[in-house]
């Protein structure tokens, strides 16, 4: 059954410490991203990378960083330096960048 | 940079009522525009697609959208809503550079539909 995985669905964290997001696909697509979902603001992109070893910054990467080691895996880090990472994160993947995109389940994060 | 503009934040109708939901861009060259619906507990998924051709186009359970391109809109439609299509429905636009290759997946900031029975 092909899809996207993230795990956990919800991740409670203390101020401070760095969290690692977890997100892999087995559609074989070459794209892969990763939004963040707020209440009234819709998504925004924070990476998101188009083939393996490389990776871009969307409109907030600030406090966030990511790998793409693996086709199949982009795991996302939020880092202490995340002002506000209390969030819905969601990954998607798409076979090129034209392409429409194909979501995950979704992690809630909440840090206190 | 390129914006998308969803006006209706909530939009509550009654089951067979008509919908149409409001969805505007900011650029002028080439988009592919897309319609994402997330019902409650479930994942993000497409409701319909527009790259070329026909400006209206049909997607899934009885929703269409027309691109008229002169007014950088993609509205959503259904001529008659049920109770299951409550909702939070999302535009996305993706702009295409002159490169063929394209600018990030813009999304507005959604509209939630509740439909009552």
């Amino acid at each position: 059954d092909g899809g996207i995985t993230q795990s956990p669905k919800y991740l409670f964290r203390k101020e401070g410490q760095n969290v690692t997001l977890s997100c892999e696909q087995n559609l074989n697509h070459d794209a892969m991203y990763w939004y963040r979902q707020d209440p009234g603001q819709g998504l925004r992109l924070i990476y998101y990378s188009q083939i393996v070893n490389d990776f871009q910054k969307g409109d907030i990467a600030e406090g966030y960083s990511v790998s793409r080691e693996k086709k199949e895996s982009f795991p996302l880090t939020v880092t202490s330096a995340q002002k506000n990472p209390t969030a819905f994160y969601l990954c998607a993947s798409s076979k090129r960048g034209l392409d429409e995109q194909y979501f995950g389940p979704g992690t809630r994060l909440t840090v206190t | 940079a390129q914006s998308v503009s969803q006006h209706n934040h909530h939009v509550i109708l009654s089951e067979a009522a008509s919908l149409e939901l409001g969805c505007n861009y900011s650029y002028g060259g080439t988009v592919n525009l897309f319609w994402y619906v997330q019902y409650p507990g479930q994942h993000l998924q497409l409701l319909l697609k527009y790259f070329s051709g026909d400006p209206l186009v049909k997607g899934i359970k009885g929703f269409e959208a027309e691109f008229i391109k002169s007014k950088f809109s993609f509205n959503l439609r259904k001529p008659s809503v049920q109770w299951s299509d409550t909702a939070e429905y999302f535009c996305a636009v993706n702009a295409i550079i002159s490169s063929g290759s394209a600018r990030q997946l813009t999304f507005g900031s959604g509209t939630q539909l509740t439909v009552l029975p």
